[in-house]
């Protein structure tokens, strides 16, 4: 069956910029997971969705990130005016439930960059 | 906050040899998961270890979770150079949310 899937794979930006990153996650899966990876290190938790709500959103840096997952499937990452410092990849991953306790699917990441 | 640390950063091995990465938090988790990563790819799942002092094998892969549960660790026997890339532990505290190490990236020279 198709894995987890984003678009675009690269976006190269303009810093003050507004970027929008899509996630499909594998069908069936009710939570799903944003992370942020820089070079040599390891993913960064962003924000999880159980279903529809943002179950935990703690690790947004601050407001000018958003994600919303309206109809318990897709989601998009939603970065208003960049700054070079977002360069980085992001990634999503799906899993059939949430808490952690579950294997999480990764899809291949939309390598940002802000110039 | 809470952080889980991963050492060592970078190990070189001769094909052949064997590999361990270790992985080390402050305070108790409640779950360990190990990922790896190919060079330009995606973490993929390898296992995950819930129980204190759990013990298991994947062909040459042995992962640990330590008694306390604070400490982990994966070692690879007879590397083979299909071995290579970044070796990810995360751990799971009170909450949703993995926490990942920083990865250790393990090179082999054939």
């Amino acid at each position: 069956g198709a894995g987890v899937s984003q678009t675009p794979s690269n976006k190269v930006t303009e810093k003050g910029k507004y970027v929008e990153l899509r996630c499909d996650p594998i069908s069936g899966h009710t939570a799903l997971y944003w992370y942020r990876q820089s070079l040599g290190q390891g993913p960064e938790f962003l924000i999880y969705f159980q279903g529809t709500g943002a179950a935990d959103d703690s690790g947004l840096p601050n407001d000018r990130f958003f994600a919303v997952r309206p109809e318990g499937s897709v989601s998009t990452l939603k970065i208003q005016r960049t700054e070079r410092g977002d360069s980085a990849v992001y990634l999503c991953a799906s899993s059939l439930g949430g808490g952690g306790t579950y294997e999480q699917y990764f899809g291949p990441g939309t390598r940002l960059t802000v110039t | 906050g809470q952080q889980v640390m991963q050492i060592p950063q970078y190990q070189h091995v001769q094909e052949g040899e064997d590999f361990t990465t270790y992985c080390n938090s402050s305070t108790t988790l409640s779950n360990i998961q190990w990922y790896k990563q190919r060079p330009g790819g995606h973490p993929v799942f390898l296992i995950q270890l819930v129980k204190s002092g759990e013990v298991k094998k994947q062909k040459r892969l042995t992962f640990q979770f330590g008694e306390a549960k604070k400490n982990s660790s994966l070692h690879i026997t007879a590397t083979q150079t299909t071995d290579v890339g970044t070796y990810f532990c995360a751990g799971l505290y009170a909450g949703n949310m993995l926490t990942f190490g920083g990865g250790t990236r393990l090179m082999v020279k054939p």
